[in-house]
């Protein structure tokens, strides 16, 4: 079972390149999120969608965009890294609302900007 | 909004001691609570979760927590430490003005000593 899939697992940028952080998912889930986590943070949500076509902000949405055409797929785009960007970053789906299933997580993008 | 706050950034026990991880919320309304463990590079898995139908929660790997609500609090334990219980552990709850949100604590790393 693959389960939440993130793609790349590692990657570093300049600062004002663009990128896509890949997210897909193969259990069906509607649900779909972003986080970051930072050191002394915790995880904070970017972006999430509670179906295709959905999406909506998060706690710091500010320099990523989303996109849901299909269920199963999640990307997560950073318009013009920055520093400020450098972090792991995790996509997580459930079934339903997070606050009654079990979200699952991926297993991160460890993104560093220079 | 909801938040949680866990206190102890670094808890450490030795082997077979007793695990107590504190987390507590604050919110108007019984909240949806859960605690998520993340082992070095990987992603989050849930742990156990309270959805007001008991106050004491019984998860995986022997862990188990109590909802307090004169306390305002969810806290973690397990009898008797085990190496392989060293992780990250994080404490959450749903977003009360949307379900779809959950809100992460900033963490309790676990060492467990021999």
């Amino acid at each position: 079972n693959a389960g939440v899939t993130q793609t790349p697992k590692f990657q570093v940028l300049k600062t004002g390149q663009s990128m896509t952080l890949q997210c897909a998912q193969d259990m069906n889930h509607e649900y779909m999120s972003w986080y970051r986590q930072d050191p002394g943070m915790g995880l904070r949500l970017i972006h999430y969608s509670v179906g295709a076509g959905i999406t909506d902000q998060g706690e710091v949405p500010n320099g990523y965009n989303v996109s849901r055409s299909t269920t199963e797929d999640f990307p997560l785009r950073l318009l013009s890294a920055a520093p400020s960007q450098t972090s792991v970053y995790f996509c997580a789906s459930s079934r339903g609302t997070a606050a009654y299933t079990e979200a699952f997580f991926g297993q991160g993008t460890r993104l560093t900007v220079v | 909004a909801q938040s949680v706050t866990q206190l102890g950034s670094h808890v450490s026990v030795s082997e077979g001691a007793l695990v107590l991880l504190r987390c507590n919320y604050s919110s108007s309304v019984p909240p949806y609570l859960f605690w998520y463990v993340q082992y070095p590079n990987q992603g989050l898995q849930l742990l156990l979760k309270y959805t007001s139908a008991a106050t004491l929660v019984k998860g995986i790997n022997g862990f188990e927590a109590e909802f307090k609500k004169s306390e305002t609090s969810f806290h973690l334990t397990k009898p008797s430490a085990h190496m392989s219980d060293a992780a990250e552990y994080f404490c959450a709850v749903s977003d009360g003005d949307n379900t779809d949100k959950l809100i992460f604590g900033t963490g309790t790393r676990l060492q467990v000593f021999p």
